[in-house]
């Protein structure tokens, strides 16, 4: 089945060690989503690529870093983890065609990181 | 800007109840809407959407009907079960030239007993 796959699940790192997180597609999408996702609170874009285009949302702090090396995989890295970046991230991805608006997003089923 | 706003949680419904989410939305151009749920330790799932005013999503029994007038979307269902139980999100997608960025609510928790 054609789906998005993060890995891995749980991740414990240190505070100020720096993480990677991985996330992968089997359905050729163009476009690539990282959300951060608080408990109990909504997912929160970081940034997206449109193909090889980094698109980062203004209020992602630096600390947050991306790369896409092909269509199938995107890469969070997170620099210097504090203990506030403690969270689910959640990867999507979606479609982008000529003159359409509507694109559904699909998710994996997240990564959460503790950090210690 | 665009934002979304639902009826807070925990909604705790008896199996066979009927249910309502309440779900307002703001938003500048012509926005998608959607429904999406989250099960314990899971990513989110779609679970209906609706692309223009009037249109009605539905799946899995869930209803959900886009109103512009009322700026509006609604979640229905006229019989949960336990397996219902989870966190669902009403969600906004405006198209931004390279993506289709989604704008979430806060997210209400449903909870089904029997």
């Amino acid at each position: 089945d054609a789906m998005v796959i993060q890995n891995p699940r749980y991740q414990v790192t240190q505070f100020g060690k720096p993480v990677t997180l991985s996330c992968s597609q089997t359905l050729n999408h163009n476009v690539m989503y990282w959300y951060q996702q608080k408990s109990s609170q909504a997912p929160k874009l970081l940034f997206h690529y449109y193909d090889k285009d980094f698109n980062n949302e203004a209020d992602t702090p630096d600390n947050f870093q991306s790369r896409r090396p092909n269509t199938s995989f995107c890469f969070l890295d997170i620099r210097s983890p504090g203990l506030g970046d403690a969270a689910m991230y959640l990867c999507a991805t979606s479609s982008l065609t000529s003159g359409r608006v509507y694109n559904e997003q699909f998710f994996g089923p997240g990564t959460r990181l503790t950090v210690l | 800007g665009n934002s979304v706003t639902q009826m807070e949680g925990p909604v705790t419904l008896s199996e066979e109840a009927f249910l309502t989410i309440n779900c307002t939305y703001t938003a500048t151009g012509y926005p998608s809407l959607f429904w999406y749920v989250q099960y314990p330790g899971e990513g989110l799932q779609l679970l209906l959407k609706a692309t223009k005013a009037d249109d009605k999503g539905s799946n899995k029994g869930f209803e959900a009907t886009y109103r512009k007038e009322t700026t509006s979307f609604h979640l229905e269902k006229g019989s949960v079960q336990v397996s219902d139980s989870a966190v669902y999100f009403c969600a906004l997608s405006v198209y931004s030239g390279t993506a289709s960025k989604l704008t979430f609510g806060t997210g209400t928790r449903l909870q089904v007993t029997l």
